[in-house]
């Protein structure tokens, strides 16, 4: 059964430029969270989703941020019109139903922004 | 909103030893689940333990084990026998309890460096 897919692992973009970070849950999970962990610091919670539905985008920035998760295929988070802060390490984790349910984390992709 | 604290950003230990990892919590919440979590350099994340507050026995994997003080709102992770690849960065994480689907708020985390 693989694990939680994330691609691209690195990624680069210049200032204004946009960024998409894609998410594969693991096979029979469809709750899908995004972490950001900027340098030296924890996992800081930005978004849950299901299939189809944002269910709390609590610590999503209001601009330029934005989350979906088809009915088929991955999760995506969009980055527009990047900026230099928005480097940073973005980890996706999905769990089999809500609640207390163990998360399992991707590799994380790690955003740098030039 | 709940907050997670840990106050040691770095720790070593030699091999072979125990280390204690603190980490403290404040909430209002009554049922509520305590994780933690362990970065290698590899930078995944793996859950190393969790504990459900409900529960007063502390949980224990192989060489992991928490002290779950509930009163004081304290969690810390003591790791027996020490080993290289514990070398890592640890985060402790609190979810609340109401099956919503909730995320994980992860405290700043303690680097630490197992020496051989």
């Amino acid at each position: 059964n693989a694990g939680v897919m994330q691609n691209p692992r690195h990624l680069v973009r210049r200032r204004g430029q946009e960024a998409r970070l894609r998410c594969s849950p693991m096979k029979g999970h469809s709750h899908v969270y995004w972490y950001r962990q900027l340098p030296e610091e924890g996992l800081k919670f930005m978004v849950y989703l299901q299939k189809e539905n944002i269910i709390d985008e609590s610590g999503m920035p209001k601009e330029r941020f934005s989350a979906e998760f088809p009915k088929e295929g991955p999760s995506i988070l969009r980055i527009q019109q990047v900026v230099r802060g928005d480097s940073a390490a973005y980890f996706c984790a999905s769990s089999v139903l809500a609640g207390a349910y163990e998360q399992y984390f991707g590799p994380g992709t790690r955003l740098t922004v030039t | 909103a709940q907050t997670v604290t840990q106050s040691q950003p770095e720790m070593s230990v030699q091999e072979a030893e125990t280390v204690t990892l603190s980490c403290t919590y404040d909430t209002s919440e009554n049922n509520y689940y305590l994780f933690w979590y362990k970065q290698p350099p590899s930078r995944q994340m793996i859950l190393v333990i969790r504990q459900e507050a409900y529960k007063q026995q502390n949980a224990t994997e192989n060489r992991f084990s928490v002290n779950f003080q509930k009163a004081a709102k304290s969690f810390s992770l003591k790791i027996s026998d020490s080993q290289l690849g514990d070398t890592a960065m640890y985060f402790c994480a609190f979810m609340k309890g109401n099956n919503a689907g909730n995320m994980l708020t992860f405290g700043g985390g303690t680097r630490l460096m197992v020496k051989p």
